[in-house]
């Protein structure tokens, strides 16, 4: 069955610092793979996804993520983190009849 | 613009009541679904429908049922609150059958049991 790691439940960046958020998946194909940004209060605004091809993927907000297949890894990457990107990550992985698999999330604080 | 809309944002309920929370989106998607965001538990999936009267359980789906009478409204129905139901619910939306669509997601209902 399918899964999605995110090893770090709360992370805490200064503004201005680079940011780095770590997911694993585990699926059995190849995976589609998404990254998900939720504002407090707010439903889940979609940063950017991973079908095929190129394994930089760039997304909305300033933000990439890089595909390793040889790590089953999908981490997101921010150079300059803004304080309005403090919110909580979600990584999942797109699996069969069209359900997503959520990771458990990661909450950002981003301090001045 | 995809617009998802669920009912309420706050809700709150006694134990034992009958619930029925909302969805309605506004473009014509084939594949609409319940979940549940706990604290440290992430977005866990209670039901999906991928078309009209049609339902599958998720992960989570003790305690729940769905209704899909039409394309655009899908409804999660909570037949005996309990407070272990207090939560989150998020209602989403892909546009076709497929692992490559992204979801569309409302704003979500905060439910209380009390």
């Amino acid at each position: 069955a399918q899964s999605v790691t995110q090893p770090d439940i709360h992370i805490t960046v200064s503004e201005g610092a680079s940011l780095e958020l770590r997911c694993n998946y585990s699926y059995g194909a190849t995976p589609y793979l998404f990254w998900y940004v939720q504002s407090p209060g707010q439903g889940l605004q979609l940063l950017l996804k991973y079908f095929s091809g190129d394994t930089l993927v760039q997304g909305i907000k300033g933000f990439e993520a890089e595909f390793k297949r040889s790590q089953s890894s999908f981490n997101l990457r921010k150079p300059s983190v803004h304080w309005s990107d403090a919110a909580e990550y979600f990584c999942a992985v797109g699996s069969t009849a069209s359900k997503l698999t959520f990771g458990t999330g990661t909450r950002l604080q981003v301090t001045l | 613009d995809v617009k998802v809309t669920q009912s309420s944002r706050y809700l709150v309920k006694r134990t034992g009541e009958k619930v029925f929370l909302e969805c309605v989106q506004d473009m014509d998607h084939e594949n609409m679904f319940w979940y549940r965001q706990d604290p440290g538990l992430g977005l866990r999936l209670i039901y999906f429908s991928y078309d009209v009267k049609m339902k599958e359980k998720g992960d989570i789906p003790e305690g729940y049922s769905v209704s899909r009478e039409k394309k655009e409204r899908f409804s999660l129905i909570l037949e005996s609150a309990s407070t272990n139901q207090t939560s989150m619910y998020l209602c989403a939306t892909k546009p076709a059958t497929g692992r490559n669509t992204e979801a569309f997601f409302g704003q979500g209902t905060r439910l209380t049991v009390v």
